[in-house]
């Protein structure tokens, strides 16, 4: 069955950086586009940023354009999200999802 | 950015009770919507995409209906287990946007 397991969210100071990874099983991974979706404590959804299954195609949520990447190693199943500059409203549980299908999220936390 | 409007923010309803939530979306997004709904502590689980085909698995007193800007998901009889908040999310464009979600409530 679809699995993805996110990992790499933890704390960090206002400016600091993290690596999230997301890797996929029970499909093949290589075929399909990648997404990652936020969500602030007690908050709604906020969808993040886009990967075409080939890595070409990338798109940004205006509140994280120029300071997070999107990228993906098909040869390892994985997506990554690069989180930099920080902000406390950054703080969120983060969600790699496919169509149909959702990670259980990893929790950053921004703080000083 | 496509902005997308949805209410009510929150409901209060009985089990048994029909309940209805919209979304209406700043430009036409021709059937590109999904719903999504969320339990406590668990990630969004897609119920209804595109607009008003029900994903599998899902019970059929979920319906969805709408196309163009005005979209509306439906529980016809609303069971314990449906106590939940919802989501609608556009992907007619980049980037994606959710509506503010819709928290369903026992009464």
């Amino acid at each position: 069955q679809v699995q993805l397991v996110e990992s790499g969210g933890g704390g960090v100071q206002p400016g600091g950086s993290l690596r999230l990874s997301c890797v996929g099983s029970g499909f093949n991974f290589s075929y399909f586009g990648m997404h990652w979706v936020r969500q602030a404590p007690g908050k709604g959804l906020e969808w993040v940023a886009f990967i075409g299954y080939d890595g070409r195609n990338k798109y940004y949520g205006e509140s994280v354009k120029g300071r997070f990447i999107i990228s993906r190693d098909n040869s390892k199943n994985t997506l990554f999200l690069q989180v930099s500059s920080l902000r406390v409203e950054d703080t969120a549980v983060y969600y790699c999802a496919r169509e149909g299908y959702w990670g259980q999220g990893t929790l950053v936390t921004v703080s000083s | 950015a496509i902005q997308m409007t949805q209410s009510p923010s929150s409901l209060s309803a009985s089990v048994g009770d029909r309940v209805t939530i919209t979304c209406r979306a700043s430009q036409g997004i021709r059937n590109d919507l999904g719903w999504y709904q969320q339990k406590p502590g668990k990630a969004p689980k897609l119920l209804i995409y595109p607009a008003s085909s029900l994903q599998s698995g899902v019970p059929s007193r979920f319906s969805g209906s709408g196309s163009g800007t005005d979209f509306t998901l439906t529980i016809s009889s609303l069971q314990p287990e449906d106590f939940a908040t919802y989501y609608c999310l556009q992907d007619y464009d980049y980037p994606w946007t959710f509506g503010q979600g819709t928290k369903v409530e026992f009464k």
